[in-house]
């Protein structure tokens, strides 16, 4: 019951430029999205968040576009540094409830 | 920054034994969670808890599992009679609720090992 689906199981992407971390949903119901990220040995770290009113959210390097049409969002992360090297969780939630998270994509930033 | 605290950070158990996983979640969050990872596989929600009672759990949450408040600061997860599958990280989380409800904080988690 993949409810939400990261596709990427890892990306390198170059120190500078642009990352971008992608997710697809199949639940209607989901209207809120957040992005985690973690460290090994670490839990996961909260990033980014969208309201399913919104299609975009921004916080300093990181952006979350959601397009509800196509169930879909996406993290970018520009522009990438060494630190930004992690596993991104996509997770999304309906009010009031529990978050569901993808598997997972594990970013390498390449210097 | 405040943060969610989980202690032990690793585990080690005979299986069928109990054991006790504790947090301290963030102290003015009213809802509280626990989430477990299972190796190479996603984070998977066990149960939520607000108001001392349970609100939601999931279907891994079965009668081996119980979770409690005891004092105003302790979040605890009890597993009966430990099996070889609930070797995983369990996460611990809490959020403030109202309009940051959505958003969980999660603590550094404990390594189960059942042997």
């Amino acid at each position: 019951d993949q409810q939400v689906k990261q596709n990427s199981p890892s990306l390198s992407v170059q120190e500078g430029r642009i990352s971008i971390l992608n997710c697809d949903y199949t639940n209607s119901m989901f209207d809120y999205f957040l992005w985690y990220k973690k460290y090994p040995a670490e839990g996961p770290t909260f990033l980014i968040s969208i309201s399913s009113i919104k299609d975009k959210n921004e916080d300093g390097r990181f952006t979350v576009f959601l397009n509800k049409s196509a169930k879909h969002l996406s993290l970018h992360i520009v522009p990438s540094q060494p630190g930004d090297s992690a596993v991104y969780f996509c997770a999304a939630s309906v009010w009031d409830d529990k978050i569901i998270f993808g598997k997972g994509t594990r970013l390498h930033i390449l210097p | 920054e405040p943060e969610v605290t989980q202690t032990p950070s690793h585990q080690v158990t005979q299986m069928g034994q109990e054991v006790i996983l504790r947090c301290v979640p963030i102290s003015n969050h009213l809802y509280f969670y626990w989430y477990r990872q299972i190796l190479g596989q996603k984070v998977e929600f066990l149960v939520s808890f607000y108001n001392n009672e349970i609100s939601e759990k999931s279907e891994i949450f079965d009668d081996q599992f119980s979770v409690e408040r005891p004092d105003g600061s302790n979040f605890t997860l009890k597993i009966r009679s430990t099996k070889l599958e609930d070797s995983a990280m369990y996460f611990c989380a809490s959020s403030r609720g109202g309009l940051a409800k959505n958003i969980q904080y999660f603590g550094a988690g404990t390594r189960l090992s059942v042997l």
